[in-house]
């Protein structure tokens, strides 16, 4: 088993629908979790970052984390045509593993 | 706030020919400095992390090296590019205020 997993996509959405955007990890030590967007040719930026189970909120992003079921969750709400990009998410370990990334298309 | 500077944007080289990747950071000192490559599909894959000048770690057996020259000056360098090196490669630092990273833009690096 992978030690972080998540659905490659290719996602598709209408604009203004509600995007889901998920990993799995199996590292039950992990307690810092990360989400990085990365546009076309460019380098990941990180959109939100959480600490151990919960949820945070950044406009129209909600981070939301499941520490018994090892289980993080994206959503994006009034999803924009500039939402699209691929979705990374991350923990904390020796060092950061990344899952292999989620392409999101929002189609105006 | 950081900043990376990474060089060149694309690169096609032979198979056999050296290789030299140059990465500064602006707005910090200090800083932990990571190479990743980023396959199709494949997600990112640590390659070399350096907590300090001269101080190296290896996360897997390659064909590649790297060296911290300067506290913020990362390289990144082959001898003998192969085939399987093309790919495509970035910069990081971390942030410790937030416990993340900031990525250079990336180099996307093509063997032919």
């Amino acid at each position: 088993q992978k030690e972080v997993e998540q659905d490659p996509g290719p996602l598709s959405v209408p604009e203004g629908a509600i995007v889901s955007l998920n990993c799995t990890y199996s590292n039950s030590a992990f307690q810092y979790f990360m989400w990085y967007r990365q546009y076309s040719r460019k380098g990941p930026e990180l959109l939100m970052y959480t600490y151990s189970s919960g949820n945070k909120e950044d406009g129209r992003f909600t981070a939301q984390v499941d520490k018994s079921s090892k289980y993080i969750s994206l959503f994006i709400r009034d999803s924009q045509p500039s939402d699209s990009a691929t979705y990374l998410c991350a923990m904390d370990g020796q060092n950061f593993v990344f899952g292999p990334g989620t392409r999101l298309s929002v189609l105006p | 706030s950081q900043t990376i500077h990474q060089w060149p944007a694309t690169l096609v080289q032979p198979v056999g020919s050296p290789l030299s990747l140059e990465c500064t950071v602006e707005g910090t000192s200090n800083p932990n400095l990571y190479w990743y490559r980023q396959a199709a599909g494949r997600g990112l894959q640590l390659l070399f992390y350096s907590v300090g000048i001269g101080q190296i770690s290896s996360e897997v057996p390659q064909n590649l090296s790297a060296s911290r020259p300067q506290d913020r000056q990362f390289i990144l360098s082959s001898k003998k590019l192969l085939l399987s090196d093309s790919g495509f490669y970035l910069c990081a630092s971390l942030h410790r205020a937030n416990y993340g990273y900031t990525f250079g833009s990336g180099t996307r690096l093509t063997v032919v």
